[in-house]
């Protein structure tokens, strides 16, 4: 069974610029949810989304957002991109309710 | 507020011995979930153990049991016979009740080295 699949796996991009990253969820897995890691911040929960609607959204600005597929994959998007950016971006995906949540290896995203 | 504190930003143990990693939550909801993590330097996020807090049992998996203790709300997880490639940080996260909304609350972490 495939686990949950970032990609890319590493991303160099410029101040200003926009980027995307997507994340297959583990099939039947219907929950997908985002968070940026960073050495200062720690683990931070940017949003969710289930059957194609985000339930539940962080606090980050409006230059973070996200879609989710009726396949179930999602995308994130941050445009705009600042140097405070830089960062490890997880998706963790779930069937839903009081169930396991698996995480993808990450995309390494590093803003110049 | 929903919170998760991991106290021990770094802990040592011997090779071959067992270890306990501190968690502790604060909720006001009676349904919600426990996990715990392990991160190595690689970067992926990689899935240990859950507990549901309407579980009766501590859970476990193989080497790793989480002691669960309701009316203190603490989650321990416990790693038996410790490996070399135990190496890494370990988050504990909870997860409010579903209709919350997905999200996972993460703590600070633990580093754990194993030395031979």
């Amino acid at each position: 069974k495939a686990g949950v699949t970032q990609t890319p796996r590493y991303l160099i991009k410029t101040r200003g610029q926009q980027v995307t990253l997507s994340c297959s969820p583990i099939s039947g897995h219907r929950s997908v949810s985002w968070y940026q890691q960073t050495p200062g911040q720690g683990l931070q929960f940017l949003f969710e989304y289930f059957s194609e609607t985000q339930r539940n959204k962080g606090n980050f600005p409006g230059r973070f957002s996200g879609r989710q597929f009726s396949n179930s994959r999602s995308e994130m998007n941050v445009s705009t991109l600042e140097l405070g950016d830089s960062a490890l971006y997880l998706c963790a995906s779930s069937r839903g309710g009081n169930t396991e949540a698996f995480f993808g290896q990450g995309t390494r995203l590093t803003v110049v | 507020a929903q919170k998760i504190t991991q106290t021990q930003p770094g802990m040592f143990v011997q090779e071959k011995e067992a270890v306990t990693l501190d968690c502790t939550y604060d909720t006001s909801d009676p349904s919600y979930g426990l996990f715990w993590y392990k991160q190595p330097s690689s970067g992926e996020m990689i899935f240990l153990i859950y507990q549901g807090s309407y579980d009766q049992q501590n859970a476990t998996e193989g080497r790793y049991s989480l002691n669960f203790q309701k009316a203190r709300k603490s989650a321990n997880l416990v790693i038996s016979a410790s490996q070399l490639g135990d190496s890494a940080m370990y988050f504990c996260a909870m997860r409010p009740p579903w209709d919350q909304g997905g999200k996972l609350i993460f703590g600070q972490g633990t580093e754990l080295s194993v030395k031979p």
